[in-house]
């Protein structure tokens, strides 16, 4: 079966300090992957999603990127975190059938 | 810009009453999702619909998708505290990608 391994799970980090989270599959290839954000309290925000290596596509103008280097890995960076960033991050995995799966989701408190 | 309205964004209801919450839209899905997600954790899924009109319940949950598989709705009978959480719908469009769009969720607090 499909799994979603993400990491951080908790991070605190001071306003302009760069932000890194990973997410890495397993038990498939070539998912889509997705990014997601959560205020606190509210649903789910999609940030980008990719449908491939080095293919990033992005719903919301902001100071965050993502990157997929490799057809197992999504990464969610940001050079310089803002107050606003803090949130409830969530990497998701789905596949054509529409099954989804998910990652353990990272907390990022930003001072 | 596809947008999947989920209503009432809180709901605040005694032990015992029933409630529903309404996902809808114009776009048309593939499939329709809702979950449950408690707080610092991810959702959970707790029921797919797939054909227009069709109806699934899981114990005192009902859930409906919309004919024109549009819409969706989610019944809960002789609501319980466990009950209590953040409610969401996500709709699945299958074209020549793969898109999930997200409901707002419904927060959702049953006192005792």
């Amino acid at each position: 079966s499909q799994t979603i391994h993400q990491w951080p799970a908790t991070l605190v980090q001071p306003v302009g300090s760069p932000l890194s989270l990973e997410c890495t599959v397993e038990g498939t290839s070539n998912p889509n992957l997705y990014w997601y954000r959560q205020a606190a309290g509210r649903g789910l925000q999609l940030l980008f999603y990719s449908v491939g290596i080095g293919q990033i596509s992005s719903e919301v103008p902001q100071n965050l990127s993502a990157s997929r280097p490799q057809d197992r890995q999504f990464i969610l960076s940001s050079k310089k975190l803002l107050l606003s960033d803090s949130g409830f991050y969530l990497c998701l995995g789905g596949r054509f059938s529409g099954e989804l799966f998910f990652g353990e989701g990272s907390r990022l408190t930003v001072l | 810009t596809q947008l999947l309205e989920q209503s009432p964004q809180f709901l605040s209801i005694q032990e015992g009453e029933n409630l529903t919450v309404y996902c809808n839209s114009s776009s048309v899905f593939s499939s329709l999702q809702w979950y449950r997600q408690e707080p610092g954790e991810g959702p959970v899924l707790l029921v797919t619909v797939v054909t227009g009109g069709e109806v699934k319940k899981l114990k005192r949950l009902t859930f409906q998708f919309g004919d024109a598989r549009k819409d969706s709705s989610l019944h809960i009978t002789a609501a319980q505290p466990g009950d209590t959480g953040l409610y969401l719908c996500a709709g699945a469009i299958y074209d020549s990608n793969y898109q999930l769009i997200w409901g707002a969720g419904t927060k959702l607090i049953i006192k005792p």
